[in-house]
């Protein structure tokens, strides 16, 4: 079975400042996905970063990027430029290419100063 | 406006009661899902449908009971209510193919007391 984890329960930055977010998974597939949801105060589930495995090239989107290592199974998502907005629960998650289950992480608070 | 929408967000209820949460999404996707968030913020797959056929079911009691009339839409309903069931349940959406990204509904807060 595939496991997720995320080992930082909570974390804090300042505005404007940059943040990583670590998360490890365990497989022994070679063909997964891997994804980074944020779920704000109002409990809304938004994707922030989809990743798959056999691109080599890390995604990015706007403010957000990954470090995906594969051979370490790391999957850490970097914040610039942190903004109030960001503050919000992130949750890393894997998919298997051959279904459609998704797989959490516990979860990391992120709460961003002013 | 394209959506996962589910309904109720809020369902406060006495144990032993039965309830049913209804999902609709207007995305066109071919597959939905009902996940489980606990108190401790982890999410959980409950059920998967797709086009209509369960292909997920993991190791939930089985007082939950999923129902898909069409494609558009889940419904859970859950007989004879337990405090443990006391969640948020997410309801959610994704094309065909593995790999894609799910599309979440709001959620739904039971609190059973």
């Amino acid at each position: 079975a595939q496991t997720v984890t995320q080992s930082q329960p909570e974390m804090s930055v300042q505005e404007a400042e940059t943040v990583t977010l670590s998360c490890t998974y365990d497989t022994s597939e070679n063909n997964y996905y891997l994804f980074w949801y944020k779920q704000p105060p109002s409990r809304q589930m938004i994707l922030v970063i989809r990743q798959e495995a056999y691109k080599q090239q890390n995604a990015t989107e706007n403010r957000f990027s990954v470090n995906f290592q594969k051979a370490a199974k790391s999957f850490s998502l970097k914040i610039s430029d942190s903004q109030l907005g960001d503050t919000a629960m992130y949750f890393c998650a894997f998919m298997r290419g051959s279904n459609y289950k998704l797989t959490f992480g516990k979860g990391t608070l992120l709460t961003v100063n002013p | 406006d394209t959506a996962v929408s589910q309904t109720p967000k809020y369902l406060v209820t006495q144990m032993g009661n039965d309830k049913s949460i209804k999902c609709e999404q207007n995305l066109g996707h071919d597959t939905m899902y009902w996940y489980k968030q606990d108190s401790k913020k982890f999410l959980k797959i409950m059920f998967s449908y797709n086009n209509k056929e369960l292909i997920i079911n993991e190791t939930v009691p089985n007082r939950f009971s999923p129902k898909s009339p069409d494609k558009a839409h889940l419904n859970l309903h859950i007989n004879s209510l337990e405090l443990g069931d006391s969640a948020v349940y997410f309801c959610a959406s994704s094309p065909k193919g593995g790999g894609s990204p799910l599309h979440f509904g709001n959620g739904t807060r039971l609190t059973v007391t």
